[in-house]
């Protein structure tokens, strides 16, 4: 079963400072890691994703980093606002048909105003 | 509107007793997959269908049964033999198109009495 490992399982942060997840994974056979964002009780939905060809993807106060050789990916949420609290999952794709996702543990980020 | 709808939001059931899940979406997609989500970890996948009348076992697909009959639909099942069957059930779809994401249901919280 591949695996992603998330760190840490939640975290605090004052408003405007910054919120950094990581996620390590086995194996490289198939690229593609979204991240997804989840408020309690609802369906997860999709955040921001990076695909194998760049290191780095930004949007908004969103950036995800990707460093191949360390098998390892970040998210940094700049700015963090009370709004953003919620429980972050990231994710890889692990099949090459499809889209079938191995998602990590969660992260769940309280930002304090 | 497209999208994903699950029902029931809430659903009590007794121990012995079996329990569909409905999921149903307008969006089209090929893809269909069911998760169950335990508090504070992450989403494990069940089973998911990639085409009609065809899907496959996840990771955890003991004591839960699908079926595939519509392009729309795909009930989940969860059987007497799941021994632990209390958590948040959802249901994902996307279409067969390399980097696409997952579109969640707003899922089903399951209580067993």
């Amino acid at each position: 079963q591949q695996q992603v490992k998330q760190s840490p399982q939640s975290l605090i942060v004052q408003k405007g400072g910054i919120s950094i997840i990581n996620c390590a994974y086995e194996n490289t056979a198939f690229d593609y890691f979204p991240w997804y964002q989840q408020f309690p009780g609802k369906g997860p939905a999709l955040l921001i994703a990076i695909r194998p060809d760049v290191s780095e993807k930004k949007e908004g106060r969103f950036t995800i980093s990707f460093n191949k050789s360390a098998k390892q990916f970040s998210l940094h949420i700049m700015d963090s606002q009370p709004g953003d609290s919620a429980t972050y999952f990231c994710a890889r794709r692990t099949d090459c048909a499809g889209n079938k996702l191995t998602f990590g543990g969660g992260t769940r980020v309280l930002v304090k105003p | 509107d497209g999208g994903i709808t699950q029902s029931p939001k809430y659903l009590f059931r007794k121990e012995g007793q079996n329990v569909t899940l409905s999921c149903e979406q307008n969006l089209n997609h090929d893809a269909m997959y069911w998760y169950r989500q335990d508090p504070g970890q992450g989403l494990r996948l069940i089973y998911y269908s990639q085409i009609v009348n065809d899907f496959q076992k996840g990771d955890i697909a003991e004591g839960y049964s699908v079926s595939r009959e519509k392009k729309e639909s795909f009930p989940l099942t969860v059987t007497s033999a799941q021994k632990n069957p209390t958590a948040f059930y959802l249901c994902a779809s996307n279409p067969q198109v390399t980097y696409n994401e997952q579109f969640f249901g707003p899922g089903t919280r399951l209580t067993v009495l």
